[in-house]
């Protein structure tokens, strides 16, 4: 079976540039997050998707963040314009959505921003 | 809010020594507990979870118990190798709500 997959695996971008993530999920699994992971920290939610409906978003910085997944399936996630504080890994995973709720993780973009 | 604080690291252990590595936990009601690894150039794996009070998960030689009592979810491994070098994240997911929230991770090295 296919695992979470995620592209690029690298960015490097200057502050005020705009960048762009993309994941695809395991085939089946409802529900679809985004995290965000700084250097030395645990990643942090910043969006839930529970098919192609937003489940949460309370911890995403919407002036310049912003994420779509159209027809259920792929997302992408958004950072217009990117700040320093932006660098972080960003990882994708995927849940069938039950109660178990086992999430697989992608293997993450790596973003520097300068 | 809910959160997880595990014990800080860096942790640097000899192999086939015991492993403990403390995590603790602030939720409301009946939260279910993870841990997850992560090695080298890779993703976030699930190495194990417990879904109520007093149930053990258990992988690949590692074990930790969910305890009600002192909202811990400590992992645990008796003889530890080269190969368990990794990052540990302990989380939680408050039920409803399926988002993980992650403690900030214990950096694991086993020498050999």
């Amino acid at each position: 079976e296919a695992g979470v997959a995620q592209s690029p695996r690298y960015k490097i971008i200057e502050k005020r540039q705009s960048v762009a993530f993309w994941c695809n999920p395991i085939s089946g699994h409802a529900t679809l997050y985004w995290y965000q992971q700084i250097l030395g920290q645990g990643p942090k939610l910043l969006i839930q998707f529970q098919n192609n409906g937003v489940v949460d978003d309370s911890q995403l910085p919407k002036d310049r963040f912003s994420a779509e997944r159209l027809k259920g399936v792929d997302s992408t996630l958004k950072i217009q314009p990117a700040k320093l504080e932006d660098s972080a890994v960003y990882l994708c995973a995927s849940s069938l959505g039950d109660q178990a709720n086992e999430q697989f993780f992608g293997p993450g973009t790596r973003l520097t921003v300068l | 809010g809910n959160s997880v604080t595990q014990m800080e690291g860096p942790v640097t252990l000899s192999e086939e020594a015991f492993l403990t590595i403390n995590c603790t936990y602030t939720a409301t009601g009946y939260p279910s507990l993870f841990w997850y690894v992560q090695y080298p150039g890779e993703g976030l794996q699930l190495l194990l979870k417990a879904t109520k009070a007093d149930d053990k998960g258990s992988n690949k030689g590692f074990e930790a118990t969910y305890r009600k009592e002192t909202t811990s979810f400590h992992l645990e491994k008796g003889s530890v190798q080269v190969s368990d070098s990794a990052v540990y994240f302990c989380a939680l997911s408050s039920w409803g709500a399926q988002k993980l929230v992650f403690g900030q991770g214990t950096r694991l090295t086993i020498n050999p």
